[in-house]
C-alpha cells in the first residue's frame, strides 16, 4: 500500500515560470518530509525539507508547503530553469518507525526555454 | 573520494550467475541502506543496516544477500536472479535516525542491473 502518492507522473513549464509539483500521503504518523531530485544516471540528490511543526520552508528558489490536515505538500520552483529538468521524488518519514523514508513515485520536471 | 560511491554502475548477468553490488560511502555515515527502483514504481526500500548490524529487511527475497562488513561498505550479492529483477539498485548512507532526529539520505549513483 503506498503512502506516499505523486498522482502527477510528468510537468512541463516554461523558463522564469513557476513550477509546482504535488504529493499526498496516508499515514498521519508521519512527521518529516523530503524533495529529492534525480537526474539520469545518477542517484538522488537531497534537495530540502520540512518537519511537520512548520507549514512552509523556504532555500532560494524552492519552497516547500504543508498542509497537515490535507495531508499533502507541494515544492515551488520560482523562477524555473531548464536546469530544474530532472525527476522529483517526494519522501516521508515517521519517528516512531525507524529508518524507512517511504518514497512516492516521482514527477518528472521539464523545463522549456 | 567523497560520498556514496556504487559499483558497478551497469552489471548484466544470467539467472544462473552470482555477482555483488559494491557499496562505499566517505561521510562517516553510521547507518546504509538498499532500495531498488523498478520503472513506474517507487523507491523500495530492501535492507538497512546500522552500526553493521541489519535492522530491518522488508521481505525481500533469498536470492538478494546483504552484508556490511564495516560502516563504510555494503555489499549485495546476487544468486539464481529472475528477469523481474532487473531495475536500478540504490545504496544509501545516513545517520543513524534512532537517536530521534531525521537525516536526510545520500544517494549513490546507482547500479543499473539487467537480468537475461
Amino acid at each position: 500500500d503506498q503512502q506516499v502518492k505523486q498522482n502527477s507522473p510528468s510537468l512541463s513549464v516554461q523558463e522564469g515560470r513557476i513550477s509546482i509539483l504535488n504529493c499526498d500521503y496516508t499515514n498521519s504518523m508521519f512527521d518529516y518530509f523530503l524533495w529529492y531530485k534525480k537526474y539520469p544516471a545518477e542517484g538522488p540528490t537531497f534537495l530540502i525539507s520540512i518537519s511537520s511543526i512548520k507549514d512552509k520552508n523556504e532555500d532560494g528558489r524552492f519552497t516547500v508547503f504543508l498542509n497537515k490536515s490535507a495531508k499533502h505538500l507541494s515544492l515551488h520552483i520560482v523562477p524555473s530553469q531548464p536546469g530544474d529538468s530532472a525527476v522529483y521524488f517526494c519522501a516521508a518519514s515517521a519517528k516512531n518507525s525507524g529508518y524507512a523514508l517511504n518514497f512516492g513515485k516521482g514527477t518528472s520536471l521539464l523545463v522549456t526555454p | 573520494e567523497t560520498g556514496v560511491t556504487q559499483t558497478p554502475r551497469h552489471l548484466v548477468m544470467g539467472m544462473t550467475n552470482k555477482k555483488s553490488l559494491k557499496c562505499e560511502q566517505h561521510l562517516g555515515h553510521n547507518a546504509m541502506y538498499w532500495y531498488k527502483q523498478s520503472a513506474k514504481k517507487p523507491l523500495e526500500l530492501m535492507f538497512v543496516y546500522s552500526l553493521e548490524e541489519r535492522v530491518e529487511n522488508n521481505s525481500v527475497p533469498s536470492r538478494f544477500s546483504p552484508e556490511c562488513p564495516n560502516s563504510s561498505h555494503l555489499f549485495l550479492h546476487l544468486h539464481t536472479l529472475q528477469p523481474e529483477d532487473s531495475a536500478l539498485y540504490l545504496c544509501a548512507s545516513s545517520q543513524d535516525p534512532r537517536g530521534g532526529s531525521h537525516y536526510g539520505y545520500t544517494f549513490g549513483s546507482g547500479t543499473r542491473l539487467t537480468v537475461v
